[in-house]
C-alpha cells in the first residue's frame, strides 16, 4: 500500500499569514495513464470533507484561489495564502493513483 | 450543480445488513469511476470501494472484502454499498465520492450497537 506522510501534523497560524502542508507518498503517484491523483480535501469541524484541489493543482469548484497545490512524482504542498478564520480544520491529502486509496494522518490548522 | 447525495444509513445490530445509496447530479455518472469512503468517530478518512464505471470491476479495503458489495445503476445515476456482517468497527458515516475530480457527498451514519 502506498503511505502517505503529512507534515506538520499541527500548524497554527496567525490569521492573514501564509500557511503550507506538505504530503509525501511513500512512491511515485504517478498513473499509467499519465495523471497524478493527489487530492488536498478540507475537513471543517463537525462537516464532511470538502475537496480543495485534485490532480495536484486543480481547484474544485467553488474553491477560493488562495488555495493552491504543487508537486510532482512523490512530494507535494498544500499553500494557502492568506489564512482566513474559517480556514480551521484538519486538512487530508489523499492519492488515488493505485489502489487501495490512501489518506494522509491529516493536518489540523489552528489560529494562533 | 454537480452534487452526491447519499442515503440508507442507520442503527444496526451486530452480524446485520444495510444497503447505502448515493444518488448522482449534475454530471455524466456512467463516465466516471466512483468510490465509498468512510470516517470512523473522531477518525481519519478511510477508503472501503471503488467500482469501474461499467460496473464490472470492483476493488475494496482488505477491512471489507467479503462483506461489502459495491454496485451501481447508471439508468438511475446511483451507487450503492451493501454492507453484511456489520461489526463494531464499522461504524462510520460514509462518504461516496467521484475520487478523482470530485465532488463528495454529505455522508451517511452507520452505528453497529445492540
Amino acid at each position: 500500500d502506498i503511505v502517505m506522510t503529512q507534515t506538520p501534523l499541527s500548524s497554527p497560524v496567525t490569521l492573514g499569514q501564509p500557511a503550507s502542508i506538505s504530503c509525501r507518498s511513500s512512491q511515485s503517484l504517478i498513473h499509467s495513464d499519465g495523471n497524478t491523483y493527489l487530492s488536498w480535501l478540507q475537513q471543517r469541524p463537525s462537516q464532511p470533507p470538502r475537496l480543495l484541489i485534485y490532480k495536484i493543482s486543480n481547484r474544485f469548484s467553488g474553491v477560493p484561489d488562495r488555495f493552491s497545490g504543487s508537486g510532482a512524482g512523490t512530494d507535494f504542498t498544500l499553500k494557502i495564502s492568506r489564512v482566513e478564520a474559517e480556514d480551521v480544520g484538519v486538512y487530508y491529502c489523499m492519492q488515488a493513483t493505485q489502489f487501495p486509496y490512501t489518506f494522509g494522518q491529516g493536518t489540523k490548522l489552528e489560529i494562533k | 450543480e454537480v452534487q452526491l447525495v447519499e442515503s440508507g444509513g442507520g442503527l444496526v445490530q451486530p452480524g446485520g445488513s444495510l444497503r447505502l445509496s448515493c444518488a448522482a447530479s449534475g454530471f455524466t455518472f456512467s463516465s466516471y469511476a466512483m468510490s465509498w469512503v468512510r470516517q470512523a468517530p473522531g477518525k481519519g478518512l478511510e477508503w472501503v470501494s471503488a467500482v469501474s464505471r461499467s460496473g464490472g470491476t470492483t476493488y475494496y479495503a482488505d477491512s471489507v472484502k467479503g462483506r461489502f458489495t459495491i454496485s451501481r445503476d447508471n439508468s438511475k445515476n446511483t451507487l450503492y454499498l451493501q454492507v453484511h456482517s456489520l461489526r463494531a468497527e464499522d461504524t462510520a458515516v460514509y462518504y461516496c465520492a467521484k475520487v478523482a475530480t470530485g465532488p463528495w457527498g454529505q455522508g451517511t451514519l452507520v452505528t453497529v450497537s445492540s
